[in-house]
């Protein structure tokens, strides 16, 4: 079975402070992706960014990273220099060959003035 | 480009009646995605379109139904509602039917069920 886990139910950060939003997956398949969204507000899911079970590489845009490590089943995401527009529910995802993507429970993230 | 709209933004409905959401993908994109947003439950997987097929469904029962029409825009029915389908329902499109492809999202409906 496919599965997403992100433990942390709710974040409080105070501005300018790093801040790691974790996800850990399970799948049985070889062939999969992981996706990061970003919920703000108003309700509609933003994309940030998709992963390939592939490519282990971690990735930067900006005052964003994520750490994609396949031995510990983890695809963490962390906010460089947090400011007040990042506060947002942050969900991860999971798609394999099941045919539908699988997402956890989100974190949602509040950054304090 | 117009994004995924869907319509109502809200909806208020009493327990035993039929809901209907209706959602219109990004112009090009033939795939919609129906998502169940419940308080504390993240999303749930309910349906997948393709090409006017039904592609795939999750875990919810069968008065859950929903279709896809010619232009790809597509219809959820709730049908004797129950307190529990109080909720966000999302929808989301992407360009074809590739599951590992990103997805785009309405703003949802809210439904309430009193």
């Amino acid at each position: 079975a496919q599965k997403v886990t992100q433990a942390q139910t709710e974040i409080s950060v105070v501005e300018k402070e790093d801040v790691t939003l974790d996800c850990v997956y399970e799948t049985r398949d070889t062939t999969y992706y992981l996706f990061w969204y970003k919920q703000p507000p108003s309700g509609e899911l933003v994309f940030l960014i998709r992963r390939n079970s592939f490519d282990e590489q971690n990735e930067i845009s900006g005052r964003y990273s994520w750490n994609f490590q396949k031995s510990t089943s983890s695809f963490n995401f962390t906010i460089t220099a947090s400011q007040v527009v990042d506060s947002a529910v942050y969900f991860c995802a999971l798609s394999n060959r099941d045919d539908k993507i699988i997402f956890g429970k989100g974190t949602r993230l509040h950054i304090l003035p | 480009e117009a994004g995924v709209t869907q319509s109502p933004t809200h909806l208020i409905k009493t327990r035993g009646q039929q809901a209907t959401l209706r959602c219109s993908p990004i112009s090009g994109h033939t795939s919609v995605y129906w998502y169940q947003q419940a308080l504390g439950l993240g999303l749930q997987f309910l349906l997948w379109y393709d090409e006017g097929e039904e592609r795939n469904r999750g875990n919810f029962p069968p008065r859950f139904s929903g279709r896809q029409f010619p232009n790809y825009s597509s219809e959820l029915n709730v049908n004797a509602l129950e307190l529990e389908d109080s909720a966000l329902y999302l929808c989301a499109s992407s360009p074809s039917g590739g599951k590992y492809e990103k997805l785009f999202f309405g703003s949802g409906t809210q439904l309430s069920v009193l």
